[in-house]
């Protein structure tokens, strides 16, 4: 059954250093989202995006963050400068182009922030 | 504001019993609804869905759930439980208005005693 992988599953940073969180969507999946848990708290929604630019964003999704499309396959999340309250579960999501509704989740990048 | 609520943060129930998670939500019109779940280390998986028809929706490893309207609701059920459903319950909810990004609930962990 295909799936979404992400990569890696963990990370450790410094505080105010740059990360990437990769995605590898199922094949065929147009639609890709972004979502984070803090821990304890729920899995909040992040980013969409769809045909190479954002559909749509939370406000959690600053300036700070960026995702994109590099290869027409992985889609990544930047963060450019990490803070300690990034520290957290990140999932990738992607959806088909006749069912974009259904999100069909990564396994998730743990990212610490020192 | 749009919310979703699950009441109970932590079941215990025993191997062979009935569950039944409960998922309230709190919008203007009837939402796309999904369950997912989460087992210890893994990604969200999804369970199952309701777009639109038939209120009670069957879905993966047995379980079903029930959508009523005038109660806001869309509870999961399973018959008979078994260990292997010792893990965390997600319900979601999406808008086609809001680009299909999705709302969760705190979530539910299920223990299974012997």
């Amino acid at each position: 059954e295909p799936e979404v992988t992400q990569t890696p599953s963990h990370q450790v940073t410094q505080m105010g250093q740059e990360v990437i969180l990769r995605c590898v969507p199922i094949s065929n999946h147009l639609y890709f989202y972004w979502y984070r848990q803090i821990l304890g708290q729920k899995v909040e929604f992040l980013v969409s995006f769809y045909n190479n630019e954002i559909s749509e964003k939370s406000e959690i999704f600053d300036d700070q963050f960026s995702v994109e499309r590099p290869d027409g396959s992985n889609f990544t999340l930047k963060i450019r400068s990490t803070k300690l309250e990034d520290s957290a579960m990140y999932f990738c999501a992607t959806g088909a182009q006749l069912d974009r509704e259904t999100q069909y989740f990564g396994p998730g990048t743990r990212l610490l922030v020192l | 504001a749009q919310s979703v609520t699950q009441p109970d943060i932590h079941i215990t129930v025993s191997e062979g019993a009935s569950l039944e998670l409960r998922c309230n939500y709190s919008y203007g019109a009837t939402p796309y609804l999904f369950w997912y779940v989460q087992s210890p280390g893994q990604g969200l998986q999804l369970l199952l869905k309701y777009f639109s028809g038939d209120t009670l929706v069957q879905g993966i490893k047995g379980f079903e759930a029930e959508f009523k309207r005038s109660q806001s609701s869309f509870n999961l059920r399973k018959p008979s439980v078994h260990w292997s459903d010792a893990a965390e319950y997600f319900c979601a909810v999406g808008f086609k208005a809001a680009g299909n990004k999705l709302t969760f609930g705190g979530g539910t962990r299920v223990l299974v005693k012997p």
